[in-house]
């Protein structure tokens, strides 16, 4: 058990809906990620916050969106929904800003977009 | 840009049978390695981060080592256990995020 936790597991959703995705990091941890991991793509870095603020953008597509909340946790929406959006949704979490060393995942939101 | 490439996509191996994954990069300063294991349905887990050529960590059978140009994860007499996806990312000297890799299936078969 990694200390992250992510909500819902499964989420299944029609084209042209919107969907939200939660994660809580691990005690203590200010820095969270999301990334998305699709068969033929991997991981894909999404969008960093850092104690409530942005501080780095991937290929996030402008019909998605985050945040992070006073408490730390996070939220990724996905307005829109496409069939290529279809993938499993990781949120990570470490204790400071700089990108070293280990990064914690939680298990994952799995979006089945029919 | 940041690239990773791993080899093979997928590797079979019986129980006992020693092998090397390998991870290519491309970056600009690299700042870190690291090595993840991913089970299905799960989400990556960490393993190693390896910081200069040269470098190796072990933990149990596996064994990870560092050049300037690849890493490679030694699996020494893996168990049906091991069996897993091994994903390798990389940090650039903008710290700007991790890469990674598109990962090595790997089947151990008793």
């Amino acid at each position: 058990d990694s200390g992250v936790t992510q909500t819902p597991k499964h989420l299944i959703t029609a084209t042209g809906q919107r969907v939200t995705l939660r994660c809580s990091p691990r005690s203590g941890d200010l820095s969270v990620y999301w990334y998305q991991q699709s068969l033929d793509q991997g991981l894909q870095f999404l969008i960093q916050y850092y104690n409530g603020e942005e501080r780095a953008k991937g290929n996030i597509l402008e019909r998605f969106s985050a945040q992070q909340f006073p408490d730390l946790h996070s939220e990724l929406n996905l307005s829109s929904l496409e069939l290529g959006d279809s993938a499993l949704y990781f949120c990570a979490s470490r204790r400071g800003l700089a990108n070293t060393g280990e990064l914690f995942f939680g298990e994952g939101s799995r979006l089945t977009v029919l | 840009e940041d690239q990773v490439t791993q080899s093979p996509e997928a590797l079979r191996l019986q129980e006992g049978e020693s092998s090397s994954l390998n991870c290519s990069y491309t970056v600009s300063g690299l700042r870190g390695l690291f090595w993840y294991r991913q089970d299905p349905g799960k989400g990556p887990e960490f393993l190693f981060t390896l910081y200069s050529a040269g470098e190796e960590k072990e933990k149990e059978r596996l064994k990870a080592t560092l050049t300037k140009k690849e890493s490679f994860l030694h699996i020494t007499a893996p168990k049906p256990e091991d069996s897993a996806t091994y994903l390798c990312a990389v940090v650039d000297s903008g710290y700007s995020t991790l890469t990674f890799g598109k990962g090595t299936m790997l089947l151990v078969s008793p």
